[in-house]
């Protein structure tokens, strides 16, 4: 399967606290992307980063990239029972195509 | 602009009704995406558009699915005949320029066949 895998599959953490979900892939890749998905709503983007970069910063959010370990992480720090979400990590697969590739997700709860 | 459309939000059927799921994609983007979202198995990729073609359909189960893009601001996804493993939550997805852009999803047609 080309899918990403996620870990972990949940956490759950006090407000306050930082909350890191990691994504591994198997296919190089151009750029990945993560995602947050609401309970009963549509996924939402987050934040994308190129095979070049390392890292990028997006308010609270902080993404890794190791192209070398085909790995990336999603940090959130200060987490808010707003944070409250699925978070997927997202990739094309080989080939150069439009297809977007999810991993599993994982389910972060924040507790006030 | 209001974003991906998606009817119906919710679909009751019975199973060997045909089902029909509608996207209406953000004006001007030129990707189209079906993806479905079950417990078991994540969020998987159906079929994918561009300009309106069917690129890659890999993903589509069987021969009981079938999507169209009859034109750039409609999309449909057809069921038929519908079975209870059908039941999940499709979304559609558009975004422009491909490789690499980022999507923007509806929020989802949950089915649940009977």
């Amino acid at each position: 399967s080309q899918q990403g895998e996620e870990d972990p599959q949940a956490l759950s953490i006090q407000e306050g606290e930082n909350a890191t979900m990691n994504c591994s892939y198997k296919t190089s890749i151009n750029n990945l992307q993560w995602y947050r998905q609401n309970s009963g709503r549509g996924l939402v983007h987050l934040i994308l980063i190129r095979s070049n970069e390392r890292e990028k910063h997006s308010g609270r959010l902080r993404v890794t990239l190791d192209t070398s370990k085909k790995s990336s992480s999603l940090l959130i720090t200060a987490s808010r029972a707003a944070d409250t979400a699925s978070y997927f990590c997202a990739f094309h697969g080989s080939g150069n195509t439009g297809k977007l590739i999810f991993g599993q997700g994982t389910t972060l709860q924040v507790k006030p | 602009d209001a974003g991906v459309i998606q009817s119906p939000r919710h679909e009751v059927t019975e199973m060997g009704q045909e089902v029909t799921l509608r996207c209406k994609p953000i004006s001007g983007h030129d990707y189209l995406f079906w993806y479905r979202q079950t417990m078991m198995r994540g969020l998987e990729l159906l079929i994918y558009f561009n300009n309106n073609v069917p690129i890659d359909d890999s993903g589509m189960p069987e021969d009981r699915f079938s999507a169209k893009m009859p034109n750039a601001s409609f999309s449909t996804l057809k069921i038929q005949p519908s079975e209870p493993r059908d039941s999940a939550v499709y979304f559609c997805a558009s975004s422009f320029g491909g490789h690499g852009g980022e999507l923007f999803f509806g929020e989802g047609s949950r089915l649940t066949v009977l």
